[in-house]
């Protein structure tokens, strides 16, 4: 039963260009979310988080949007950079702090020059 | 000390053995979790540690085990290893009061033959 879901396996964007990486969720109970980027022989790291009690979180260059009814949400990235090439996981949980993420399968995001 | 750090960074076992992962967390993260992430999947939730004590269990059998010690270090130990338990095994420590989610180490590359 896989509670988070990214559906893309990879995205190719130009660099300057928006990347928009999705993520779907069936869990209610979740009110948490947080994307994390990951490089290869790196464990993952923390880029951005929203709590459900907000729609959209911005940060910099990269922006979360939450849409509850929908069970989705999406990170933006813009410009996108070629640094910005990773794989990116959408991670989902139940509680604010330390508590158990449910991840997803990650988005291999590759940026052009 | 600052960083998650984990060791050995590969590994190869024999189906039946046992392993011990280690990981050394960051000055005063009291919480830690052991993740696993199975080739092309994102990372599972195999427990936490709060305190020197077991406070939370992913979908994982009692052959996967750990320990938490007081300086901040911790084990995650497989008995009677299966070729499914190939996987990068990744470690993250939280103190429990940031937003932003946990800070991850590089993992453990385990592979059973």
């Amino acid at each position: 039963d896989q509670q988070v879901k990214q559906n893309s396996p990879s995205l190719s964007v130009q660099e300057g260009r928006i990347s928009i990486l999705n993520c779907d969720y069936t869990n209610s109970m979740f009110d948490y979310f947080l994307w994390y980027k990951k490089y290869p022989a790196e464990g993952p790291t923390f880029l951005i988080s929203i709590s459900s009690i907000k729609d959209k979180n911005e940060d910099g260059r990269f922006t979360v949007f939450l849409n509850k009814s929908a069970k989705h949400l999406s990170l933006h990235i813009v410009p996108s950079q070629p640094g910005d090439s990773a794989v990116y996981f959408c991670a989902a949980s139940d509680s604010e702090g330390a508590q158990k993420l449910v991840f997803g399968q990650g988005t291999r995001l590759t940026i052009n020059p | 000390e600052t960083g998650v750090t984990q060791s050995p960074t590969h590994l190869i076992k024999t189906r039946g053995q046992q392993v011990t992962l280690r990981c050394s967390s960051q000055s005063g993260h009291n919480t830690v979790s052991w993740y696993q992430q199975a080739l092309g999947q994102g990372p599972q939730f195999i427990f936490q540690y709060y305190r020197e004590e077991e406070n939370g269990r992913g979908n994982f059998p009692p052959r996967f085990s750990g320990l938490q010690f007081p300086n901040y270090s911790s084990e995650l130990n497989v008995n009677a290893l299966e070729l499914d338990d190939s996987a990068l095994y990744l470690c993250a420590s939280s103190s429990g009061t940031e937003r932003y989610g946990y800070t991850f180490g590089s993992g453990t590359r385990l592979t059973v033959v």
